[in-house]
């Protein structure tokens, strides 16, 4: 079966602006957790969505925001970007929410770099 | 809270010979814990994960960890590196069933030499 997919794999963006990254989550899924990687924080959690709810919110400004669509899909935003935004955003799936015992599978990751 | 100390950023092995990476957590509530493996430009693969059943935990790739709750431990073994296996790899708890977000460790990068 097909694994998370995360689009767009590479993006280059201007300080200043808004970006969208997208992630599709294994069918059947229905919880998509966002993650930020950088080298000097290492890997974050930035927010849980389950049934088109966010379930749980890491801790961030609010310039970071996501949705999740009746299909699961989710999509993360970043307004006014800065440098320090620049990283690797990586989303897991998992099949339910709540329940330890579900494991999450990860995508490749979209690495944005803001200049 | 929860805390994930893995205890080596690298760790540099001959192939053939056993893999320890070392990791210690922390948690308020009964955790289960995960080590996750990253090859360069890639996203995450799960190892292994311990969810309150049996302690010493089987993975893919001949990967394997024990649980302890008296050291407060999980590390990650394996009897005989692989060329294949050097990449970054992350112990990660995860809370109760309020607070499923992951914390993950720094990493640790493990090097094989030939």
């Amino acid at each position: 079966k097909a694994g998370v997919t995360q689009t767009p794999r590479y993006l280059i963006k201007t300080r200043g602006q808004q970006v969208t990254l997208s992630c599709s989550p294994i069918s059947g899924h229905r919880s998509v957790s966002w993650y930020q990687q950088t080298p000097g924080q290492g890997l974050q959690f930035l927010f849980e969505y389950f049934s088109e709810t966010q379930r749980n919110k890491g801790n961030f400004p609010g310039r970071f925001s996501g949705r999740q669509f009746s299909n699961s899909r989710s999509e993360m935003n970043v307004s006014t970007l800065e440098l320090g935004d620049s990283a690797l955003y990586l989303c897991a799936s998992s099949l339910g929410a709540g329940d330890p015992n579900y494991g999450y599978t990860f995508g490749s990751g979209t690495r944005l770099t803001v200049v | 809270a929860q805390s994930v100390t893995q205890l080596d950023s690298h760790v540099s092995v001959s192939e053939g010979t056993p893999v320890l990476l070392r990791c210690n957590y922390s948690s308020s509530y009964s955790p289960s814990l995960f080590w996750y493996v990253q090859h360069p430009n890639k996203g995450l693969q799960l190892l292994l994960k311990y969810t309150s059943a049996a302690t010493l935990v089987k993975g893919i790739n001949g990967f394997e960890a024990e649980f302890k709750k008296s050291e407060t431990s999980f590390h990650l073994t394996k009897p005989s590196a692989h060329m294949s296996d050097a990449a970054e790899y992350f112990c990660v708890v995860s809370g109760d069933t309020g607070r499923r977000a992951l914390t993950f460790g720094s990493g640790t990068r493990l090097q094989v030499q030939p």
